[in-house]
């Protein structure tokens, strides 16, 4: 299994500022997952990122938008930049170990 | 059309009933289906892994797949209130790592 701890797990933000969250992971692993949950939608993958090299972004997401960190095999950051009310929404990161998927318990950002 | 349908519900039940929580798909490509439980304020967890068609049951617990209809299906018997949770289901296809979520099935248990 694997333990992943979320940092903020909550945030208010003001319009056009950026917030980054943290994501934890208790062992290494080599791919780690952006979601994104928004209200009444279903969970939408952001961008895969692996160690090493950059991020790669699914249809929809921008790397302006959404840059993505992975420094070592145990840490990625997602920044939201720019924010709008539209980006307040549930962010949660994944990660996969021995064919499941494990997930964070998100940061609840809600923008202003 | 959504590669992922699922009933947001809210679906309400008293303690010990039967639920039944449904997902349809069109991609014929999926081979792994997947049910996660989320409480509120929580990432989801994995509750229930089934690969290709069939049934797999784990305690209270039944997942069925049917392919011929793109229909899974996740069966809590005995319900308790703790089982109150938002109900997801997800799919992937082999060799990929991207799971496609449905929108998740809010279920309450009554005491």
């Amino acid at each position: 299994s694997a333990v992943i701890s979320q940092k903020p797990s909550r945030d208010i933000c003001q319009r056009g500022t950026s917030l980054t969250i943290q994501c934890q992971v208790d062992s290494q692993v080599t791919m780690m997952f952006w979601y994104r949950q928004q209200p009444g939608q279903s969970l939408t993958l952001i961008a895969t990122a692996n160690q090493g090299s950059e991020a790669t972004y699914e249809s929809g997401f921008v790397i302006d938008k959404f840059p993505i960190s992975r420094p070592n095999l145990t840490f990625s950051t997602l920044t939201v930049s720019n924010m709008s009310p539209e980006d307040s929404s549930i962010y949660l990161c994944s990660v996969w170990a021995n064919t499941e998927a494990f997930f964070g318990q998100g940061t609840r950002l809600t923008v202003v | 059309q959504k590669e992922v349908e699922q009933d947001p519900g809210p679906l309400s039940v008293p303690e010990g009933a039967i639920v039944s929580l449904n997902c349809t798909y069109s991609n014929s490509a999926f081979q792994y289906f997947m049910w996660y439980r989320q409480y509120s304020r929580k990432g989801p967890e994995l509750l229930m892994y089934t690969y290709s068609s069939g049934n797999k049951e784990d305690g209270r617990f039944t997942a069925q797949v049917d392919k011929s209809s793109k229909y899974i299906s996740l069966f809590i018997r005995d319900s308790q209130p703790s089982d109150s949770a938002t109900y997801l289901c997800a799919m992937s296809a082999a060799g990929t790592y991207k799971y496609i979520f449905g929108t998740g099935t809010r279920l309450k248990v009554l005491a």
